[in-house]
């Protein structure tokens, strides 16, 4: 089955720094990339779109700014969050779908993000 | 426009009993519809999929769904729980050229002994 896997799992840092954090295809290669997050005990709020070689396509509300996302290959998607605040703190899961954004989307297994 | 509502935010059963856990959609376009699980701290895994064959789907775990137009649900039912069902549900829903996918707010389904 299709397998996409994020690293970090969890990761903490300092308010007003930069986090990075990675989201890959193991299996396959996808021209397309979702991110999402997630408060807890809440549902999954679609933040932006990662298109490999062109930019990304941000939801109503997201700050491209903040969250900086890179389409690198077309097995890796990066999210940066720069400056990170607590208020950042959640869990970042990413999704693909191996047959175009249209086909079914196969998630990771999320990062945990802790800003102190 | 799209959305899911799924009715009970916590569903408890007891081992072997029926599972059923309610989502309805709205959709302005035919819609596809999902149910993914979600284990403490995990990512989402696919449990099935409706994308407009057959009406009644079988997923993994011994899950499966129906759609039904008239009643624009996708509920998920399961004839015996098992302790390891339990779990965080989703339903999502999404549609014609929208590929994106709207989540509902989540069951999160627990099992007694």
């Amino acid at each position: 089955g299709a397998v996409v896997s994020q690293h970090p799992s969890w990761v903490i840092c300092k308010s007003g720094t930069s986090v990075k954090i990675e989201c890959r295809s193991l299996d396959f290669q996808a021209t397309t990339m979702f991110w999402y997050r997630q408060f807890p005990k809440q549902s999954l709020m679609l933040m932006a779109t990662s298109n490999e070689g062109s930019k990304a396509t941000y939801e109503q509300g997201v700050e491209k700014d903040k969250f900086l996302i890179n389409h690198a290959s077309l097995t890796l998607s990066t999210l940066t969050v720069t400056s990170a605040h607590p208020e950042d703190s959640s869990f970042y899961i990413c999704s693909a779908p191996p047959g175009g954004p249209t086909d079914t989307q196969y998630f990771g297994p999320g990062t945990r993000l802790t800003v102190l | 426009a799209q959305s899911v509502t799924q009715l009970g935010s916590h569903v408890s059963v007891s081992e072997g009993a029926l599972v059923l856990l309610r989502c309805n959609y709205s959709s302005s376009v035919p819609p596809y519809l999902f149910w993914y699980v979600q284990y403490p701290n995990q990512g989402l895994q696919l449990l099935l999929k409706y994308t407009s064959a057959a009406t009644l789907v079988k997923g993994i775990n011994g899950f499966e769904a129906e759609f039904k137009k008239s009643e624009t649900s996708f509920h998920l039912t399961k004839p015996s729980a098992h302790m390891s069902d339990a779990a965080e549900y989703f339903c999502a829903v999404s549609g014609g050229s929208n590929y994106k996918l709207t989540f509902g707010k989540g069951t999160l389904l627990t099992v007694n002994p």
